[in-house]
Parts: C-alpha cells; sequence; structure tokens
C-alpha cells in the first residue's frame, strides 16, 4: 500500500527566502507525482505535475523534481512571498488514474 | 470559465438525516471523485467513477452513496449509517487516457453534524 509522508507539518519562513519542500512515498511505482496548494476552507489548486518519465516541472517560481529511485519529491520555492502562505501537499499516482494517495501536506507560513 | 462547482459550501445535519453533496462539472472529463478531508489527516477516497451509470468504492465508502445518471454530475449522498460525518468533503474530475491525471477540484464543502 503506497503511503506518502510529508515533513514538516508546518514551516515559517521570512519573506523572500527560498524554500524546499519535502514529499517521500514507499512505492516507487508511480504514474505521477502531483504538488498541490489548499488556502484554509478552499479546494485544492494544481500546482505542478511531473509524470514517472519526467524528473521535474517548472512554472515561473515553483520548481518541482521527482526521484522515483529514492522515493522522493521536492518543491523548490523561489523567493517566497507573504501570498505564498498556504498548505501544500502531494500526491502519488500508482495503479491507475484512480490511485491517487495524498500526503498530510506541510502547511507554510511566510512572514512578511 | 470550465470547473467543478460544489454545493452547499456549508451544510448541517441532525443525527439521523441523511445529506447530500452536489457536484458539478463543466470540463468534459470523464471520471469523478469524492474525497474526504479530516484535520492532520491526507485526503480518504470515498467513491469514484469512470463513467455514467458506473461507480466504485473507494477506501472509506462506508455510509455514502453516489449517483452518476450524468456525465456532468456525481452526487454524494452522506446516510445516517456514517458514524462521523463531520468533514470536509471535495469533489474532483480528471480525463481518462493519456495525457489524464491532473485532478481538478471543487471548492468543497464542509459538513457539520449538530
Amino acid at each position: 500500500k503506497q503511503e506518502v509522508t510529508q515533513i514538516p507539518a508546518a514551516l515559517s519562513v521570512p519573506e523572500g527566502e527560498n524554500l524546499v519542500l519535502n514529499c517521500s512515498f514507499t512505492d516507487s511505482a508511480i504514474y505521477n507525482l502531483q504538488w498541490f496548494r489548499q488556502d484554509p476552507g478552499k479546494g485544492l489548486t494544481s500546482l505542478l505535475l511531473i509524470q514517472s518519465s519526467q524528473r521535474e516541472q517548472t512554472s515561473g517560481r515553483l520548481n518541482a523534481s521527482l526521484d522515483k529511485s529514492s522515493g522522493r519529491s521536492t518543491l523548490y520555492i523561489a523567493a517566497s512571498q507573504p501570498g505564498d502562505s498556504a498548505t501544500y501537499l502531494c500526491a502519488a499516482g500508482s495503479g491507475g488514474y484512480q490511485k491517487v494517495t495524498f500526503g498530510t501536506g506541510t502547511k507554510l507560513q511566510v512572514i512578511p | 470559465d470550465g470547473g467543478i462547482t460544489q454545493s452547499p459550501k456549508y451544510l448541517f445535519r441532525k443525527e439521523g438525516q441523511n445529506v447530500t453533496l452536489s457536484c458539478e462539472q463543466n470540463l468534459n472529463h470523464d471520471a469523478m471523485y469524492w474525497y474526504r478531508q479530516d484535520p492532520g489527516q491526507g485526503l480518504r477516497l470515498i467513491y469514484y467513477s469512470q463513467i455514467v451509470n458506473d461507480f466504485q468504492k473507494g477506501d472509506i465508502a462506508e455510509g455514502y452513496s453516489v449517483s452518476r445518471e450524468k456525465k456532468e454530475s456525481f452526487p454524494l449522498t452522506v446516510t445516517s449509517a456514517q458514524k462521523n460525518p463531520t468533514a470536509f468533503y471535495l469533489c474532483a474530475s480528471t480525463l481518462t487516457g493519456a495525457g489524464a491525471n491532473v485532478l481538478t477540484f471543487g471548492a468543497g464543502s464542509r459538513l457539520t453534524v449538530l
């Protein structure tokens, strides 16, 4: 059974800092790894999707990497801003498109 | 704009009552999903549907029921058999086939049992 872990559960950084969020998964036989953002009381917004054949994806200040062999993905946020404050969740897709396992998220606070 | 609409945003239920959460999408997505989110836990899959008139149980289907009579709609009923229904419920959809798997979520419905 796939298990997805995100450490730390919470992170507080000063504005402007570059930061890395971590995601680890136990079963390397994944189809893709997706990163989401969730604001309080809201749904999830997809940030980046990395297919199993890819090593990384970039969107603006965000860069996500995938290392299947080590069961790890990272989300890099450059020059953090207060508007980046949210909970970030990763999700590993495996065993078919309906088999998506979510981590519990990292709650990020960017302090002005 | 295309997206997923969930309603109501907030819902209060007395014990013993059934309630239905609505989920409508205009993305022409084939597959639809219902997840439950509790504090400190990852999202857990309740039910999913790949095509009209077909749906499958997820990891925590007990006490829930769904229907898929139209491609655009996938309502979730929380029955009185669900012992701990207070949670945040999220509906999602995705295309199927090659290039699929990007999950699109609605804004969620928060259910509170009084």
